[in-house]
């Protein structure tokens, strides 16, 4: 059982169109992060949400954290090629998930001209 | 990828040979993290560490795989004897405190271990 479920997996997209990447759990968080990651390369880090409902804006790219700390979503507005890439979640469990960070299943954007 | 440093960036070895993986932490961040990432899967935590001490493991193999973060030194990440299936990228990661208390996770930019 995945405890990050993330959807959809792979998204295909034109420029210019917006997109949402969803990420749910039934476990709660301390913290969530977002990063993205590009082939060949390590995860490298977009945002960190710490408070329940707490929406954070990186340019384009718009994060929101669940209430309950149990979900989270990132809209990219008027999508780039330069936005492709695997984008990946991953949290902290509250209790009992230990100090360090589970990864989500990823979704693979592909933004094309 | 904000200063975290793994070396080697690429490495080959023989069915049975030793792998060894280092890494430097950010400065200042006390706490390193291995997580191994296998081809089309995602990231798996293996093992935590703050100086001279392992803090959690449950993500590492029982046999073969060894970890270590010295007081002087990098982070060493150990793989004996390995097997084919021991080739995956594995990627280093550090914080200056506890994730629980809200601290980010840095990754370094990874060692592609191939086993032949």
């Amino acid at each position: 059982t995945q405890l990050l479920e993330q959807s959809p997996q792979f998204l295909s997209i034109q420029e210019g169109e917006n997109l949402t990447v969803y990420c749910n759990s039934s476990s709660v968080f301390s913290s969530l992060q977002w990063y993205r990651q590009e082939p060949g390369e390590g995860p490298v880090l977009l945002v960190t949400v710490v408070t329940g409902g707490e929406v954070k804006k990186l340019k384009r790219l718009t994060f929101q954290f669940g209430d309950a700390r149990k979900d989270s979503s990132l809209h990219i507005t008027a999508a780039q090629p330069g936005d492709t890439g695997l984008y990946l979640c991953a949290g902290a469990v509250l209790t009992g998930g230990g100090n360090k960070l589970t990864f989500g299943t990823g979704t693979q954007l592909k933004v094309e001209l | 990828n904000a200063g975290v440093m793994q070396n080697p960036r690429h490495l080959v070895r023989r069915r049975g040979q030793e792998a060894r993986l280092r890494c430097s932490p950010m400065k200042g961040h006390s706490h390193v993290y291995w997580y191994r990432q296998l081809p089309e899967e995602g990231l798996k935590f293996m093992v935590y560490l703050q100086k001279e001490n392992i803090i959690d493991e449950s993500g590492m193999p029982k046999e073969r795989f060894s970890a270590e973060f010295p007081k002087e030194g990098p982070s060493i990440l150990r793989i004996q004897q390995v097997v084919r299936g021991d080739s995956a990228a594995y990627f280093c990661a550090s914080s200056p405190g506890q994730v629980n208390s809200g601290n980010t996770i840095y990754f370094g930019e990874g060692s592609w271990l191939t086993v032949v």
